[in-house]
């Protein structure tokens, strides 16, 4: 149980162009959602924290008009990087977290790789 | 602030070697202690995780112990494959909203 899918795994797109990113929690409610960024061999970044139905909350630096979140159910949440550029290329990775009970652990999805030319 | 440090990669192994990979943490309370894995090109998976302190957690031959005196949650395992060559993240939480990661270590398991 508790599988996280993301779609697509890879995207290639042209500068200027805007992608969305889908992360779905497949067999459980996610009331939350989380969205990192990796950069190669490096760690995890958490770029926001967004709760269905309400607004995402952004991390420190991470530009909201540049990466727009979407949770409009408990088990999709959706990242749209907004007129990509090559410095947005990067590994981007949802997790998310059971609904409703105190259990504190994070179920990841597989991961983009967004590579923007 | 919470922090996790681990233990600067590359590391690279014979095959049925021992491995240790370290790990310390800062924070405030008790919070939960988890060892992911990722694998090339792929997200994070679970390997195990401990909620308290003296828990032992463990999967696929790994270990990791929760030492609050030294506060520490070092991976183990007795003897590696070529196949858990792979990126290991020791990360912490209290209540799985905001998770701290490492770095990350590199493990290279050769023949």
């Amino acid at each position: 149980g508790a599988v996280v899918s993301q779609h697509p795994s890879r995207v290639i797109c042209k500068s200027g162009t805007s992608v969305k990113i889908e992360c779905r929690s497949l067999d459980f409610q996610a009331t939350t959602m989380f969205w990192y960024r990796q950069f190669p061999k490096q760690s995890l970044m958490l770029m926001a924290t967004s709760n269905e139905g309400s607004k995402a909350t952004y991390e420190q630096g991470v530009e909201k008009d540049k990466f727009l979140i979407n949770h409009a159910s408990l088990t999709l949440s959706t990242l749209t990087v907004t007129s990509a550029h090559p410095e947005d290329s990067s590994f981007y990775i949802c997790s998310a977290k059971v609904g409703g009970s105190s259990y504190n652990e994070q179920f990841f999805g597989p991961g983009t790789r967004l590579t923007v030319l | 602030g919470d922090s996790v440090t681990q233990m600067e990669g590359p590391v690279t192994l014979s095959e049925e070697a021992f491995l240790t990979i370290n790990c310390t943490y800062t924070a405030t309370g008790y919070p939960s202690l988890f060892w992911y894995v990722q694998y090339p090109g792929e997200g994070l998976q679970l390997l195990l995780k401990a909620t308290k302190a003296d828990d032992k957690g463990s999967n696929k031959g790994f270990e990791a112990t929760y030492r609050k005196e030294t506060t520490s949650f070092h991976l183990e395992k007795g003897s590696v494959q070529v196949s858990d060559s792979a990126v290991y993240f020791c990360a912490l939480t209290h209540t799985g909203n905001q998770f701290y990661f490492g770095t990350g270590t590199s493990l290279t398991v050769i023949p």
